[in-house]
């Protein structure tokens, strides 16, 4: 079993509805990441958590340390938000190395 | 201020052979770390370095080997390379070691024929 899990795997949306994408994982973390990733391989960091809940512009991305659990929320999704959505964390044993979940494939339609 | 620079961008290599990619971190960042990332997969801790000092591995064969220089770019070379080694190699840096910030490189994708 993947130390971070990500669900759902593939998402395809219409333009305007609100996404989630969720993250859990099953160990120690210091920090969580939520990263972008378009065609071409480029990666983007969004947000990094260790508490609490971050917006940016449509993004919000909240963490709840005891339950494990993390979720990226689009609102008002357009076209170019397909991408693929990564979860990252930083295990507390293991320095400062990240821990990637597989990716979520996000496409939003017009 | 440039990102973190990686290259080449893509190359094709045939099995048995040996390649060098390279990593520019961003200006003032002393750690870099490397990534492999499989095809439909999240990426896969290699290494990372800090101070020109390994400070960690993941779980790769020894044909896997890094450096880091005194300006704090880096190298990832891959000897013997299999088939199993095409992915899309990326580079991170951040300011410190242990640091929550963190920069990617566009990474390079390396085909093995």
């Amino acid at each position: 079993k993947n130390e971070v899990e990500q669900s759902p795997q593939n998402l395809t949306a219409q333009e305007g509805e609100f996404i989630t994408i969720n993250c859990s994982y099953s160990v120690g973390i210091s920090a969580l990441h939520w990263l972008q990733q378009h065609p071409g391989g480029g990666i983007v960091s969004l947000f990094m958590l260790s508490s609490g809940k971050k917006k940016h512009g449509r993004l919000i991305a909240t963490i709840n340390i005891q339950e494990k659990h993390s979720s990226l929320h689009i609102t008002a999704s357009h076209p170019r938000d397909s991408a693929v959505y990564i979860c990252a964390v930083r295990v507390e044993t293991s320095g400062s190395r990240l821990t990637f979940g597989e990716g979520t494939q996000l496409t939003v339609n017009p | 201020d440039a990102g973190v620079t990686q290259s080449p961008t893509h190359l094709i290599k045939t099995r048995g052979q040996h390649v060098t990619l390279r990593c520019s971190p961003i200006s003032g960042h002393k750690s870099v770390s490397w990534y492999q990332q499989v095809l439909g997969q999240g990426p896969q801790f290699i290494f990372q370095y800090y101070e020109k000092e390994e400070r960690g591995r993941g779980n790769f064969p020894d044909r896997f080997s890094a450096r880091q220089f005194p300006n704090y770019s880096s190298e990832l070379n891959v000897n013997a390379l299999l088939l199993g080694d095409s992915a899309l190699y990326l580079c991170a840096s951040s300011r410190r070691e242990i640091y929550y910030g963190y920069t990617f490189g566009s990474g390079t994708r390396l085909t093995v024929v």
